[in-house]
């Protein structure tokens, strides 16, 4: 089974300032055919369900803001968001859907310094 | 609108069932492998089970294997999930999402059913 390990557990930024996200995997979760990682960052604000932001670790999904980017190949794994605005305070996870048991990273809680 | 609106949870005591049922609209249901994950605070997000878009491919996390059946009815586009034997540990809120198959993964999630198990 694949493992993701986040860090940090969590993080306080200031308004305005980038935050920092790291992923790692425990096995690679690069998809051949396609050459792409199977890698997606999920936000999570209390009593919502998780909500999709990024996907194959760079590709950001309609609607989110530019301000977040994922980066990263192989096992090790960014989210950034650049300029940290009052709205992205929530739970970040990591998670892999290149094998079964698909699996998530523990999370990592985002306040505001 | 794309909507999965999940159902059935609820108090049931150690060694009981439940069935969950998630409702879709605003998209093609048939056209869609759709999975289950639950959230405690303990254990975080663990994905429990999955199935293909006419449900002749099914998979299951290994502690819920032999006690959960997943099925759904393309013809009334809802996704269930019949829970057996359940354990303390099966306590949690339980997700139904939206597995794209062009390599997005799960991008539409419901809101949650909140299922206890206790005596």
């Amino acid at each position: 089974d694949i493992v993701m390990t986040q860090s940090p557990e969590s993080l306080a930024v200031s308004l305005g300032e980038r935050a920092t996200i790291n992923c790692k995997s425990s096995q690679i979760v690069l998809y051949s055919p396609s050459n792409k990682n199977h890698l997606a960052w999920y936000q999570q604000k209390p009593g919502q369900p998780p909500k999709l932001l990024i996907y194959w670790a760079s590709t950001r999904e309609s609607g989110v803001p530019d301000r977040f980017s994922g980066s990263g190949s192989g096992t090790d794994f960014t989210l950034t968001i650049s300029s940290l605005q009052a709205e992205d305070v929530a739970v970040y996870y990591c998670h892999q859907y290149y094998a079964a048991p698909y699996s998530f990273g523990q999370g990592t809680k985002l306040e505001i310094k | 609108e794309v909507q999965l609106v999940e159902s059935g949870g609820g108090l049931v005591q150690p060694g009981g069932s439940l069935r969950l049922s998630c409702a879709a609209s605003g998209f093609t249901f048939s056209s869609y492998s759709m999975h289950w994950v639950r959230q405690t605070p303990g254990r975080g997000l663990v994905w429990v089970s999955g199935m293909s878009t006419d449900g002749s491919n099914t998979i299951y996390v290994d502690s819920v294997k032999g006690r959960f059946t997943v099925s759904r009815d393309n013809a009334k586009n809802t996704l269930s999930l019949q829970m057996n034997s359940l354990r303390a540990e099966d306590t949690a809120v339980y997700y139904c999402a939206r597995w794209d198959d062009s390599g997005k993964g799960m991008d539409v999630w419901g809101q949650g059913t909140t299922v206890t198990v206790s005596s």
